[in-house]
């Protein structure tokens, strides 16, 4: 059974059109993390949430945005998506510390 | 700041023959280590991980080693198999945090 949960897997927006991104979990964990990974690289950290509280990578644009509405959900916004937003995205969860459990990603295609 | 890094980027097997990936880390405070597997257009699966107080674990077909003077682990697998061509990442943990630091990656490609 599914333990995180993405959708869409696959998303095509045009330049400049905001989408979001969803993840959910049945895992009831408190972390929840979005990560961006282009080609073969490692999954980069944009932000997580230790339960509501919002933690943003320094690095991270302010063209992505995050909200976790409940324990068992969260979405990744892209306010204006560049052609370099285009990669996978991936959503995880965790306990406070421990391993972190992978969804199974939705690939962004910007046109 | 911790960096965790590959010895090879690539890494290509025989069916059956046991495959060994390699990983360093810097960070000394790091204590809890995370071996993933990505197929291709899926999400890291957990494979097997180790804590800083064991030198070794085992799991199925896979064995993690860990030696800590060095800041050196490995992921081993035995008689590797088609379905086990990956890219195979290793992932670092502070125990104060919950954020992992992950190396490169090594692609591997097991040969029929």
């Amino acid at each position: 059974d599914a333990m995180v949960i993405q959708n869409p897997r696959y998303q095509v927006t045009q330049f400049g059109k905001p989408v979001t991104l969803s993840c959910s979990q049945t895992l009831n964990h408190n972390v929840m993390y979005w990560y961006q990974q282009k080609s073969s690289q490692a999954p980069k950290l944009l932000f997580h949430y230790y339960d509501k509280d919002f933690n943003n990578e320094a690095d991270t644009p302010d063209n992505f945005q995050s909200r976790r509405p409940n324990t068992s959900f969260c979405f990744l916004d892209i306010r204006s998506p560049g052609l370099g937003d285009a990669a996978m995205y991936l959503c995880a969860t965790s306990r406070v510390v421990g391993t972190q459990y992978f969804g199974p990603g939705t690939r962004l295609t910007v046109l | 700041g911790e960096s965790v890094g590959l010895h090879l980027p690539t890494l290509s097997v025989q069916e059956g023959d046991n495959s060994i990936i390699n990983c360093a880390y810097s960070n000394s405070a790091s204590d809890y280590f995370i071996w993933y597997k990505q197929e291709s257009g899926k999400g890291p699966q957990f494979i097997i991980d180790i804590r800083s107080n064991m030198d070794k674990r085992q799991g199925q077909r896979v064995t993690v080693l860990l030696n800590k003077t060095v800041k050196h682990l490995s992921l081993q697998i035995a008689a590797t198999q088609p379905g086990d061509s990956a890219v195979y990442f290793c992932a670092a943990q502070e125990t104060s945090g919950s954020r992992l630091t992950f190396g490169e990656g090594t692609q591997l490609t097991v040969n029929p």
